[in-house]
């Protein structure tokens, strides 16, 4: 087992630019979520997705997007930065039985 | 979601017990609780769960209230590395939890 592992560690960009996260995740977990944790503060739940469909969002606007694929590894998407999208984002891959397991994170910085 | 309330840090000594206490009073009547910790510059990392009974594992016990509305979190003798932000999530086993502020723990060796 190698765990949930997610790349880049950290990442600098600008105010409206793109950003793709990326996500693999523990062997035989079919549903992957994401959590934003900015500073000082708990993680909060961005959404599910569960054999490749949404399943589950918390409150993040559209600009923010994912995709999960057949190897239940999973990417987010997020349009138009804002400097408030400065955070680390946080992926959890679950197995069937329940439960989570959480990679290290992706610390952005928005400039 | 149910709402949680936990002290926003607690202090102990190394090889001493902690009890980490969360109340939950609107838990509803199927969700477990989940207890996860956040060492520093790491990802969250599962503790325990239950859903009434008290329940024990390698890491820490939890100790359930006969009504549900409160769990205590027990590591039997802390460690340094137990420093951590220690989180009580009521909620479903499936991956979609609800973090608070937490618990910030210290251990002074």
């Amino acid at each position: 087992e190698t765990g949930v592992t997610q790349s880049p560690t950290h990442l600098i960009k600008t105010r409206g630019q793109q950003v793709t996260l990326r996500c693999s995740s523990q062997s035989g977990h079919n549903t992957v979520s994401w959590y934003q944790q900015a500073l000082g503060q708990g993680p909060q739940f961005i959404f599910q997705y569960y054999r490749e469909e949404e399943n589950g969002r918390g409150n993040f606007p559209p600009r923010f997007s994912g995709l999960q694929f057949p190897n239940y590894s999973s990417e987010l998407n997020v349009n138009a930065l804002e400097l408030d999208d400065s955070a680390l984002y946080l992926c959890a891959s679950s197995p069937p039985s329940g439960g989570a397991e959480f990679g290290p994170g992706t610390r952005l910085t928005v400039l | 979601d149910a709402k949680t309330t936990q002290p926003n840090s607690m202090e102990s000594n190394e090889e001493e017990p902690v009890h980490l206490p969360c109340n939950h009073s609107t838990i509803s009547g199927t969700d477990y609780i989940h207890w996860y910790r956040q060492l520093p510059s790491q990802g969250p990392e599962y503790v325990i769960h239950g859903l009434t009974s008290n329940v024990n594992n390698r890491m820490a016990s939890l100790a359930i209230a006969e009504d549900r509305k409160s769990s205590t979190l027990i590591l039997h003798r802390a460690t340094l590395r137990d420093a951590a932000v220690y989180y009580c999530i009521p909620g479903t086993s499936y991956g979609k939890l609800t973090f608070g502020q937490g618990t910030i723990l210290t251990v002074h060796p």
